[in-house]
C-alpha cells in the first residue's frame, strides 16, 4: 500500500524559512517514472501547485514561488523535504505531498497524480 | 501565468447529472486531471488523461474533451458525491495549475 505523510511545524512566524518532510512508503523514490509533487491548500480556498521532484533528480518549481522553494529527496529514508523561505501570513494553509508516475502511450506522456497524503496545517503568525 | 477557469459552483438534485467545465488555453495540447476533494479530507484522483477512470472510481464518473474546454460528467449524482471538484493540468517550463475548483451542491 503507497502512503504518503507530511510532517512539519504547526506554527511559522513571520519571515522565517519553513521546512516540510514527505515520508512515503510503498514505493521507493529511486523508482523510475516516479516523484513527489508538493501543493498547498489556503483556508476555503484552491489547490496551488508548488514543487515536484523526480527519481532522477529532476525538479520544477512554481513560476511565482520559484525564488522561495527548494526540494530534495533522501531515497535512503524515503523522505523528500520541501523549504520555503520569508514565510508571510499569507502562506498559511495545508500543505499536501502526493505522488507522480510518469506514463507514456501513443497519446503522449500523463500523469498520474496520485494518492495524496492526509495534510499537514502550516500557521504563519507571530 | 497560465489559468484554468471553473465555475464556482454546480448545484443539481439527486439522480440528476452533473457537468462541471474547465477551460484553459493549453487544453487543446495537454491532458487534463479532475480531482474530488470532500470537508477535512485530501483531494482524489477522478479522471486522468481528459477521459480515462482510475479502477475504484464509479463508473457515473466521465470526463470529455472539446478544444479549450473539459468537462466533468457525473450522472445519477448521489448526495455522496457533494464536493470540491478541481480540474489540472501542465503549464509551461514543466509546471502544473489547478483550476479555482467548483463547489458541487446536490440539492
Amino acid at each position: 500500500q503507497v502512503t504518503l505523510k507530511e510532517s512539519g511545524p504547526v506554527l511559522v512566524n513571520p519571515t522565517e524559512t519553513l521546512t516540510l518532510t514527505c515520508t512515503v512508503s510503498g514505493f521507493s523514490l529511486s523508482n523510475a517514472k516516479m516523484g513527489v509533487s508538493w501543493i498547498r491548500q489556503p483556508p476555503g480556498k484552491a489547490l496551488e501547485w508548488l514543487a515536484y521532484i523526480f527519481s532522477n533528480d529532476e525538479k520544477s518549481y512554481s513560476t511565482s514561488l520559484r525564488s522561495r522553494l527548494t526540494i530534495s529527496k533522501d531515497t535512503s529514508k524515503s523522505q523528500v523535504v520541501l523549504t520555503m523561505t520569508d514565510m508571510d501570513p499569507v502562506d498559511t494553509g495545508t500543505y499536501y505531498c502526493a505522488r507522480i508516475e510518469e506514463y507514456y502511450d501513443s497519446s503522449g506522456y500523463y500523469y498520474w497524480f496520485d494518492p495524496w497524503g492526509q495534510g499537514t496545517l502550516v500557521t504563519v503568525s507571530s | 501565468s497560465y489559468e484554468l477557469t471553473q465555475p464556482p459552483s454546480v448545484s443539481v438534485s439527486p439522480g440528476q447529472t452533473a457537468r462541471i467545465t474547465c477551460s484553459g488555453d493549453a487544453l487543446p495540447n495537454q491532458f487534463a486531471y479532475w480531482f474530488q476533494q470532500k470537508p477535512g479530507q485530501a483531494p482524489i484522483l477522478v479522471i486522468y488523461k481528459d477521459t480515462e477512470r482510475p479502477s475504484g472510481i464509479p463508473e457515473r464518473f466521465s470526463g470529455s474533451s472539446s478544444g479549450p474546454t473539459v468537462t466533468l460528467t457525473i450522472s445519477e449524482v448521489r448526495a455522496e458525491d457533494e464536493a470540491d471538484y478541481y480540474c489540472q493540468s501542465a503549464g509551461s517550463s514543466a509546471t502544473w495549475v489547478f483550476g479555482g475548483g467548483t463547489k458541487l451542491t446536490v440539492l
